[in-house]
């Protein structure tokens, strides 16, 4: 089974606070995705990588970056964070044309 | 862009009773996914249709993809309480990597 584990199940921080988001999948996967999931709109693409250094914009990526060096780990970062961040963070790693494996998700809340 | 739009955004029932959830995209898919998430978990993968006018069943659930793969539904027959969570449906994006996700629907099942 596909393993993808994010580091915090429930976080908190302050307004314009540096905030890291960790991700770690198992399965030697190359494609790797950060979504926000917030009530009434359903999955929002943040950005998502493709291999080792490679990354690309999804829907939303203002106010965030990534950091791939690793194949296993993908990190979003949060440069400052806003309240308007405050979300349900969710990982995922997809095998191409193969669904997708999510991990359990952080709950970020920005003071 | 692409938009994949999912109604009703949420559903109450009796247990016992049928529902149904759609999902309508803009542009025709090559396939559809669709998923689950229980209260407080993560989006689980639960088929993928790809051809034309598919019909694929699991049980209590039945999920169609229309004939112009532009729309599809899942349908539970007879809900249950352990069916409680919100159902997303997925297509392909503008790439290979990506999947542009639904709002979701979220059932509530009175016992």
């Amino acid at each position: 089974d596909v393993k993808v584990t994010q580091s915090s199940r429930y976080l908190v921080k302050r307004t314009g606070e540096k905030v890291f988001l960790e991700c770690v999948q198992d399965m030697d996967h190359e494609n790797m995705f950060w979504y926000r999931q917030d009530p009434g709109l359903g999955l929002r693409l943040i950005y998502f990588s493709y291999d080792v250094k490679m990354k690309e914009k999804g829907d939303i990526p203002e106010g965030y970056s990534v950091s791939r060096e690793k194949k296993e780990r993908f990190s979003l970062i949060l440069e400052s964070a806003s309240t308007n961040q405050t979300s349900m963070y969710l990982c995922a790693t997809r095998p191409p044309w193969r669904p997708q494996h999510f991990g359990d998700g952080t709950r970020l809340s920005i003071l | 862009g692409q938009q994949v739009m999912q109604i009703p955004q949420y559903q109450h029932v009796q247990e016992g009773e049928d529902f149904t959830t759609y999902c309508n995209s803009s542009t025709t898919l090559s396939n559809i996914q669709w998923y689950k998430q229980r209260p407080g978990g993560h989006p689980v993968f639960l088929i993928q249709l790809v051809k034309s006018g598919e019909v694929k069943k699991q049980k209590r659930l039945t999920f169609q993809f229309g004939e112009a793969k532009k729309n599809s539904s899942l349908h539970i027959t007879a809900t249950q309480t352990t069916d409680v969570g919100t159902y997303f449906c997925a297509g392909p994006g503008d790439s290979s990597y990506k999947l542009i996700f639904g709002s979701g629907t979220r059932l509530l099942v009175r016992p």
